[in-house]
């Protein structure tokens, strides 16, 4: 089953924040976030492991509720490089076992 | 993270006919694993290729349609078997690390 993410798009004025998040339906391993630009391949942003644990990366950051199954992706003083669509990614299996689901996507647009 | 040659960026192909798709990481890696991605939509996996064994294909792809080879550590090949236009997409190729899922640049197949 694909994870679900909300909302499916949002378009923000640049230095604004923005919340997508990630809804699973079965135990997670990990939440993984990427971001695509058009045309171009997804690229890896953070990874959060089972235990509930908040990362950050520069004005990027997440969390992930375990026992929710979901996990929160945070942008805060958006730029017009944070444009693009973003997945999270989840793994149900541990190492040895890693098979990546995305989710449905959020298409993020920054506006000057 | 590695990094991954992926060819050919794109293709045009008739109906019928099949085109392999080829992945070449510059590191060994036990899985790799091969993504579609359908315009605006989401990633999808078809199958996970360990080096040594048959791949494992996901619910909805079938072996006599993508067969993919998987000769050593650094190298993977798809085959989109008789094509028909609904195979027109992206194919992408994923090995994991621990800096997450690295990403070849695409295969983007038109099939007319």
């Amino acid at each position: 089953q694909q994870p679900v993410q909300s909302p499916q798009a949002v378009i923000l004025r640049e230095g604004e924040d923005a919340v997508i998040n990630c809804s699973s339906s079965k135990a997670l391993y990990s939440v993984h976030w990427y971001r695509q630009k058009h045309g171009e391949a997804p690229v890896f942003l953070m990874i959060l492991l089972k235990g509930g644990e908040q990362k950050g990366h520069e004005k990027i950051s997440a969390s992930f509720n375990e026992k929710k199954q979901q996990s929160s992706l945070y942008l805060t003083a958006s730029q017009l490089s944070y444009s693009g669509t973003y997945f999270c990614g989840t793994e149900i299996g541990g190492f040895g076992n890693e098979k990546l689901t995305f989710g449905t996507g959020t298409r993020l647009t920054i506006i000057p | 993270s590695a990094v991954i040659s992926q060819k050919p960026s794109r293709d045009i192909c008739q109906r019928g006919t099949s085109l392999t798709i080829q992945c070449q990481v510059d590191s060994q890696v036990t899985m790799m694993f091969w993504y579609r991605q359908q315009p605006g939509q989401s990633l999808t996996l078809i199958a996970t290729a360990n080096q040594g064994s048959e791949a494992t294909y996901e619910s909805g792809f079938v072996i006599d349609k993508f067969p993919i080879s998987r000769p050593n550590l650094t190298f993977s090949t798809l085959t989109v078997s008789n094509m028909s236009p609904e195979d027109s997409s992206i194919y992408l190729c994923s090995v994991n690390s621990f800096y997450g899922y690295t990403f070849g640049s695409g295969t983007r197949l038109t099939v007319v």
